[in-house]
């Protein structure tokens, strides 16, 4: 069974320094794609970048980058520059292939201080 | 382009009632999931429609169901609402591909059963 964990409850973090949220998953499928969400308290769920089991490099979107290491099995993002705005809730998710189903782990609250 | 569209987005529902929630896909979009959110349980996948047809179920009580309509928009339902229902309940779309690596989100919709 796929499973999602995020061992940081929670982050605080200075503006402007850079913050990496870990995650790692387990699965037993070769092809799947890992997701990193932000969830404002507002309860969106926003898309933030996305990695596919067998990309050759690690994806980037703007100053968020994901931290892929397939042989330990983990799938850290990677905020660069951080902004009072990046406060919120971060999931990290898996799907498998074939599958619209995403698993997600526990998240990790994080708070951009001042 | 438009999100995806979630109606509505509070509600107060009383102990043994029941309540549909609409989702309306990103428009092009065909697949349509629905995710429970709760502090004690997290995220959990309820189930997946595709072109009208339900392709994935989660581990949920037949009280759950959904549908899909022909273009592409979703209800899910609860039926003898409990105290436990009460959660955020999110509405995902994904494009036609499978094994896609853009799955969106609604804003949700926040139920409360008391």
């Amino acid at each position: 069974a796929q499973k999602i964990t995020q061992t940081q409850p929670g982050m605080f973090v200075q503006e402007k320094e850079a913050v990496t949220l870990d995650c790692t998953y387990d699965t037993s499928d070769p092809s799947y794609g890992l997701f990193w969400y932000k969830q404002p308290s507002s309860g969106e769920m926003i898309f933030l970048i996305y990695q596919g089991s067998y990309d050759q490099q690690n994806a980037t979107e703007g100053r968020y980058s994901l931290n892929f290491q397939k042989a330990r099995k983990s799938a850290n993002l990677v905020i660069s520059a951080s902004q009072l705005g990046d406060s919120a809730m971060y999931f990290c998710a898996m799907r498998e292939q074939g599958a619209q189903k995403l698993v997600f782990g526990q998240g990790t609250r994080l708070t951009i201080n001042p | 382009k438009a999100g995806v569209t979630q109606t509505p987005r509070y509600l107060i529902k009383t102990r043994g009632q029941q309540v549909t929630l609409s989702c309306s896909p990103i428009s092009g979009h065909r697949s349509v999931s629905w995710y429970q959110q709760t502090p004690g349980q997290g995220l959990q996948f309820l189930f997946e429609y595709f072109s009208e047809t339900q392709r994935n179920k989660g581990n949920f009580p037949g009280r759950f169901s959904g549908r899909q309509f022909s273009n592409s928009r979703s209800e899910m339902n609860v039926s003898t609402l409990e105290l436990g229902d009460s959660a955020l309940y999110l509405c995902a779309s994904s494009p036609p591909e499978t094994g896609g690596n853009t799955i969106y989100f609604g804003e949700g919709s926040w139920l409360t059963v008391v």
